[in-house]
């Protein structure tokens, strides 16, 4: 099982550009959600997708997008990037039936300069 | 709403010490508890975990007690090891109506355990 998956690894992008990062959960996961961890601090939620849909969402812009494919994997858009964009993106798959802990990907190191 | 208050660090030991990271939340409902580590350039992995009340939650000689009464979960172990440095992360999940769990994490406490 290779578990989450997320590429790529590292990126850097420049103020105002577009970005899309990619996730691939773990097998017999068929929830994704996307979390934002800047330096030093604890991830934030971004939003979650089940069934091709998002599901909820925290307290991010719209210049923040994802989509969930027929296969579950998932990506994560962020357009119009600002430096404060700059973070740890972490990308966690779950089970909806079950009342278990997430497991997340390594994360995407995004800079935007 | 939900939150997670954990200890701030950095929190430097000796090999062999006792450690404890402070961890209180609030949250309405059931939440399910975690402790969720993180070395350097990685994400995160998860170290234990307890989803009701009065729960303990174990792994790799670390330990945390789910305490309703105090909404609180703290995290220790007996004698910590170089190999434990990290950043440890408390965190509380919610499920909703219709969605998967939606974790909120505190901001996260950097141990260093020197020999």
């Amino acid at each position: 099982d290779a578990g989450v998956t997320q590429s790529p690894t590292h990126l850097i992008k420049t103020r105002g550009q577009q970005v899309t990062l990619r996730c691939s959960p773990k097998s017999g996961h068929d929830t994704v959600s996307w979390y934002q961890q800047a330096l030093g601090q604890g991830p934030q939620f971004i939003f979650q997708y089940y069934e091709e849909e998002e599901r909820q969402r925290g307290n991010f812009p719209d210049r923040f997008s994802g989509h969930q494919f027929p296969n579950y994997s998932s990506e994560l858009n962020v357009n119009a990037l600002l430096l404060g964009d700059s973070a740890l993106y972490l990308c966690a798959s779950s089970f909806l039936g079950a009342n278990t802990e997430a497991f997340f990907g390594q994360g995407t190191r995004l800079t935007v300069v | 709403g939900n939150s997670v208050t954990q200890m701030e660090g950095p929190v430097t030991l000796s090999e062999e010490a006792f450690l404890t990271i402070n961890c209180t939340y609030t949250a309405t409902g059931y939440p399910s508890l975690f402790w969720y580590v993180q070395y350097p350039g990685e994400g995160l992995q998860l170290l234990l975990k307890a989803t009701k009340a009065d729960d303990k939650g174990s792994n790799k000689g670390f330990e945390a007690t789910y305490r309703k009464e105090t909404t609180s979960f703290h995290l220790e172990k007996g004698s910590v090891q170089v190999s434990d440095s990290a950043v440890y992360f408390c965190a509380l999940s919610k499920r909703g109506d219709f969605t998967g769990n939606q974790f909120y994490f505190g901001t996260g406490t950097s141990l260093t355990v020197i020999p």
